[in-house]
């Protein structure tokens, strides 16, 4: 148990569907992170918040919308997602984005798109 | 983004050491080397970091060359539980405003524990 909880841990979805994947800590720290995890692929970082300012999008498509309301809390809001989206969604959180700063990570959502 | 490279899979016996390599020929003057793992459907778990000088906690020890282009992870005595996915990450500095410091995986190293 890292203290980076996340919910639900699976999730399944139509492709017209509105769903919110929640993730929450409560050790202080300030940045936070949502990776997806494809299966056979790499980790693919998608958001940075850093002092719930949003600090990194990497290129992600706009059915993913990001929110992070305060610093202990993060919501990835999936709407008219794909198929190919079906993947581990990963949330994580460090004391800040530094480069010296540990990583912690949940557990995931596992998200099936039909 | 700094890169990084590692054998695809290695295997190991129970109670021996491990010794994970990761090259990192690029690596500039501020990045970090990050050593995570990622046991079958979990998330990765942190297990040791350094700039400059070896380092040791009670996870591992990570060993890193002189020049920094290349570092070593030991699991010193190697358990079933140790058998994962373990990654060597180069976490790039983001200047003084601490902008881009991006936490980049890529394929790791699958580790094999053998009884």
């Amino acid at each position: 148990e890292t203290g980076v909880t996340q919910t639900p841990r699976h999730l399944v979805m139509g492709m017209t569907n509105k769903k919110s994947l929640k993730c929450e800590q409560h050790l202080g720290h300030n940045a936070m992170y949502w990776y997806k995890q494809s299966a056979k692929k790499p980790l693919e970082l998608m958001f940075v918040y850093n002092f719930k300012e949003q600090t990194e999008n990497n290129s992600v498509p706009s059915r993913f919308s990001p929110e992070c309301p305060n610093s202990s809390h993060l919501f990835l809001h999936l709407h008219t997602l794909q198929p190919e989206d079906s993947a581990l969604y990963l949330c994580a959180s460090s004391v800040r984005q530094r480069q010296w700063e540990k990583l912690l990570f949940g557990s995931g959502t596992q998200l099936s798109v039909l | 983004d700094a890169k990084t490279t590692q054998p695809n899979s290695m295997e190991s016996n129970e109670e021996e050491p491990v010794h994970l390599p990761c090259n990192h020929s690029t690596i500039s003057g501020t990045d970090y080397i990050h050593w995570y793992r990622q046991l079958p459907s979990q998330g990765p778990e942190y297990v040791i970091h350094g700039l400059t000088s070896n380092v040791n906690n009670r996870m591992a020890s990570l060993a890193i060359a002189e020049d920094r282009k290349s570092s070593t992870l030991i699991l010193h005595r190697a358990t079933l539980r140790d058998a994962a996915v373990y990654y060597c990450i180069l976490r790039e500095g983001g200047g003084t405003q601490g902008g881009s410091e991006k936490l980049v995986f890529g394929k790791g190293t699958k580790l094999t524990v053998n009884p």
